[in-house]
């Protein structure tokens, strides 16, 4: 089974700090995305990545930035985290086969900044 | 540009009961369409998805979607519903014609099965 796994399930941060949540694939998956799920919002886009070293901005970039240095982990980076920033964020992953892949999620980090 | 709408942000059926939730969607060209469903405090599970061919497909624990080009639907079905079933569902759409492999989620549908 393709195991998505984040680094934290539930996160404290304070206004101004900056702030990691890391992703983990196990599948060797070429994509990686990080969306932020909001009530009444559904899921939105941040940034994805199609391999190491690359990164597309998705459709809510602002104040965040993304790493990917190994293929397997993308890291999403609060630079100065700000209550707006509060919300469940979600990391996915699919291999790029030329078929249509289903998305493979990790458990969520719920990120509270006061 | 593509889209996808979840017309329902709530939808209650009883036990037992046949269940629908419904998905609109708006692509260029033909849609590539998924389901996933998230229970409480977990991340999205897959459910099913339409490429092509038949318009009825079949998924995990017994969901089903009837893709209906003429509406521009794939809402999502099951025969007999669940207490298990309860959980917050989202359609999304990828277009082909887009040579990134983004999908757009909706923004879900709480499915509250009654016992």
């Amino acid at each position: 089974d393709v195991k998505v796994t984040q680094s934290s399930r539930y996160l404290v941060k304070r206004t101004g700090e900056k702030v990691f949540l890391e992703c983990v694939q196990d599948m060797d998956h070429e994509n990686m995305f990080w969306y932020r799920q909001d009530p009444g919002l559904g899921l939105r886009l941040i940034y994805f990545s199609y391999d190491v070293k690359m990164k597309e901005k998705g459709d809510i970039p602002e104040g965040y930035s993304v790493s990917r240095e190994k293929k397997e982990r993308f890291s999403l980076i609060l630079e100065s985290a700000s209550t707006n920033q509060t919300s469940m964020y979600l990391c996915a992953s699919h291999p790029r086969t030329g078929k249509v892949n289903e998305q493979f999620f990790g458990p969520g980090t719920r990120l509270t900044v006061l | 540009a593509q889209s996808v709408a979840q017309p329902e942000d709530q939808v209650n059926v009883a036990e037992g009961n046949p269940l629908t939730v419904k998905c609109t969607y708006s692509v260029s060209g033909n849609p590539y369409l998924f389901w996933y469903v998230q229970y409480p405090n977990r991340g999205l599970q897959f459910l099913l998805k339409y490429i092509t061919g038949d318009n009825l497909v079949k998924g995990s624990y017994g969901f089903e979607a009837e893709f209906n080009k003429s509406q521009t639907s794939f809402h999502l079905k099951k025969p007999s519903a669940l207490v298990s079933d309860s959980a917050l569902y989202f359609c999304a759409v990828r277009d082909p014609m887009n040579r990134d492999d983004k999908i757009i989620f909706g923004k879900g549908t709480r499915l509250h099965i009654l016992p």
